[in-house]
């Protein structure tokens, strides 16, 4: 088990560009996440999705879209990147509301 | 809004000493509290969880008490190796998500 993954690992873009990150997982889980953590404060919740085809917003989720298409994967888009959108993020899944969440090993993304 | 802080920041002990670390929180209404370890440069790796109706959790030297009447958790580390040094993260599950605390960067000195 590979567990959560996440493409790229690291990505620098100009401001204006577009990018998509990918977020896969083989436990089945139903519920995935996308969070974004900045220096001296904590991951802040993008969006979430609750079972293949469904999403939502969480915390912060301005500048960025998310699709659920295939249970297995959750992609974070940025339509026109910002460098207040230079962050590391991260994605996690869980098999249900309220278990454990399980974390990828993140993409570094930096825009100039 | 729930609001999440861990005091203190930073914290150096020599090899050996029991780590105590302090996890607070606004809302009592949790479902749950998870504990994470950070490395430099990685994902979070889950150390414990915590449901709302239970008081501890334990996985080897680890330990994780919860008061939710007080807002409060406290992850406690025995006998601290080296190897133990990194970024501990608490996180209280409310209605659909988590929310994090800051993190306590915790170094071990051999």
């Amino acid at each position: 088990n590979a567990g959560v993954t996440q493409t790229p690992k690291f990505r620098v873009l100009k401001t204006g560009q577009s990018m998509t990150l990918l977020c896969a997982q083989d436990m089945n889980h139903e519920y995935m996440y996308w969070y974004r953590q900045d220096p001296g404060m904590g991951l802040r919740l993008i969006h979430y999705s609750v079972g293949e085809g469904t999403t939502a917003k969480g915390e912060v989720p301005d500048g960025y879209n998310v699709s659920r298409l295939k249970k297995q994967n959750f992609l974070l888009g940025l339509e026109s990147a910002a460098p207040s959108q230079t962050s590391v993020y991260f994605c996690a899944s869980s098999k249900k509301q309220g278990t454990e969440q399980f974390f990828g090993p993140g993409t570094r993304l930096t825009v100039l | 809004k729930q609001e999440v802080t861990q005091i203190p920041a930073a914290l150096s002990v020599p090899e050996g000493e029991n780590l105590v670390l302090n996890c607070s929180f606004t809302d009592s209404a949790i479902y749950n509290l998870q504990w994470f370890r950070q490395d430099p440069g990685k994902g979070l790796t889950s150390l414990l969880l915590i449901q709302s109706s239970q008081r501890e959790q334990t996985s080897g030297r680890l330990n994780a008490s919860l008061d939710k009447s007080s807002g409060r958790s406290t992850l406690y580390i025995a006998a601290s190796q080296p190897g133990d040094s990194a970024t501990y993260l608490c996180a209280v599950r409310g209605d659909y998500k988590l929310s994090f605390g800051a993190g306590t960067t915790v170094t071990v000195r051999a």
